[in-house]
């Protein structure tokens, strides 16, 4: 199937700092792509759609100048947390719909924890 | 808000079939159901999907009801590498892309 890549899978920051995590579809177009975040033991929560030469749509309740989405070509998306607190420490997940497909791909992930 | 109902948990003895329940009655025409598993800390694995007919993969089979308020994911012949969180989620393919997850069944396989 296809394959969709986080980078980077693991990352600890400073308190402050601002965090920026790629998603790459690596061998198919995708116009759409989302981003989630998930706690420990809960399921995934939907941030924000991220569509290709236009602004992400946020999902209610998610700040759109602490969690820039940038869709800048049709194989890469890019989640920048900004100034990071304890608090946003979290799984990051992206997925990708390959444009004319009828399923997600989803990465590998990304945990970040911020110190 | 998710628009599925699955069980928290269950567990399946190894090599037998694991049947997982979905209940959706509030799917709409045009929306599929999807299935996903999550294996820990890793992003979900698509498993299948179907609209209406009962659909099998080299992964499971999905059998949804002729009315489709609800559907049963069936992993044939369990192993200790399913234990995972399964998820079942309705999206339509055109308009809303949006998957919404709910809470999901965890599944634990047992030897």
């Amino acid at each position: 199937g296809a394959v969709v890549s986080q980078h980077p899978s693991r990352v600890i920051c400073k308190s402050g700092t601002s965090v920026k995590i790629e998603c790459r579809s690596l061998d198919f177009q995708a116009t759409t792509m989302f981003w989630y975040r998930q706690f420990p033991k809960q399921s995934l929560m939907l941030m924000a759609t991220s569509n290709e030469g236009s602004k992400a749509t946020y999902e209610q309740g998610v700040e759109k100048d602490k969690f820039l989405i940038n869709h800048a070509s049709l194989t890469l998306s890019t989640l920048t947390v900004t100034s990071a607190h304890p608090e946003d420490s979290s799984f990051y997940i992206c997925s990708a719909d390959e444009t004319g497909g009828t399923e997600a791909f989803f990465g590998q992930g990304t945990r970040l924890t911020v110190v | 808000d998710a628009k599925t109902t699955q069980p928290p948990s269950m567990d399946c003895a190894e090599g037998r079939a694991a049947n997982l329940p979905c209940n959706h009655s509030t799917i709409s025409g045009n929306e599929y159901v999807y299935w996903y598993r999550q294996i820990h800390s890793q992003g979900p694995q698509y498993i299948i999907h179907g609209l209406k007919n009962n659909e099998t993969n080299e992964m499971a089979s999905l059998i949804i009801t002729e009315d489709r308020k609800s559907s049963t994911l069936i992993l044939p012949h369990a192993t200790l590498r399913d234990t995972a969180v399964y998820y079942c989620i309705v999206r339509a393919l055109r308009g809303t892309y949006k998957y919404i997850f709910g809470t999901g069944t965890r599944l634990k396989v047992l030897a």
